[in-house]
């Protein structure tokens, strides 16, 4: 069965930084595409980053320059380094496995961006 | 920038038959695309219900199907249950590795 478990969320004052994980299992890993995708609080789904297999990455314009996606495959673990936050980043973030469309969802982790 | 459009809100009878469908503000919607569409309730993280225009994910009942009708992709609950009551997602691709998603539909069952 796969599983993505999501970890790192947490409260940040704007300007900071968090690392975000997404610990992988019952599939393997290295090939797949990986994507994070966030929600606001009461409102819709929103695409954030997406890696493939090799490492080449792509980024929402709202999140480009201040986010970078990597992977791990030898830990079977994606990430997200999410910098210079601001109080509209503030979403849970969910990990997503590609296959030929969204196939599987974390239970996502909560980011809050206050002062 | 790519708008991706959903009805906000559709309703159905128990029992009923409901198509919910999926637009690109620019253009028509191919395979290409690879739609998918995903049921959200409250508090509860996204579950694919749909994924490859018309591949139903592991555990999906039969009565939820998809496809592109016209120029739009479309998922189709057949046999409405009240505990299909919930938003609706729908996301595309743009290639590059990039995606948008729709705004949701909310559905209630009544």
């Amino acid at each position: 069965e796969v599983q993505l478990v999501e970890s790192g969320g947490g409260l940040v004052q704007p300007g900071g930084s968090l690392r975000l994980s997404c610990a992988a299992s019952g599939f393997t890993f290295s090939p797949y595409w990986m994507d994070w995708v966030r929600q606001a609080p009461g409102k819709g789904l929103v695409w954030v980053s997406h890696i493939n297999g090799e490492g080449k990455t792509n980024y929402a314009d709202s999140v480009k320059g201040r986010f970078t996606i990597s992977r791990d495959n030898a830990k079977n673990t994606l990430y997200l380094q999410m910098n210079s936050l601001r109080v509209d980043d503030t979403a849970l973030y969910y990990c997503v496995r590609e296959n030929w469309g969204i196939d599987s969802w974390g239970q996502g982790t909560l980011v809050t961006v206050s002062s | 920038q790519t708008v991706v459009t959903q009805d906000p809100s559709f309703s159905v009878s128990p029992g009923g038959t409901v198509t919910l469908t999926c637009g690109l503000g620019s253009g028509s919607i191919s395979a290409s695309n690879y739609p998918s569409w995903f049921q959200q309730t409250p508090g509860q993280a996204p579950r694919t219900l749909i994924y490859n225009t018309r591949i139903r994910s592991s555990g999906v009942p039969d009565r939820f199907s998809g496809a592109i009708l016209g120029n739009k992709a479309a998922l189709t609950i057949t046999g409405a249950q009240a505990d299909d009551e919930s938003h609706y997602y729908c996301v595309l691709s743009m290639g590059s590795g990039t995606w948008v998603f729709g705004g949701g539909t909310k559905l209630t069952v009544l």
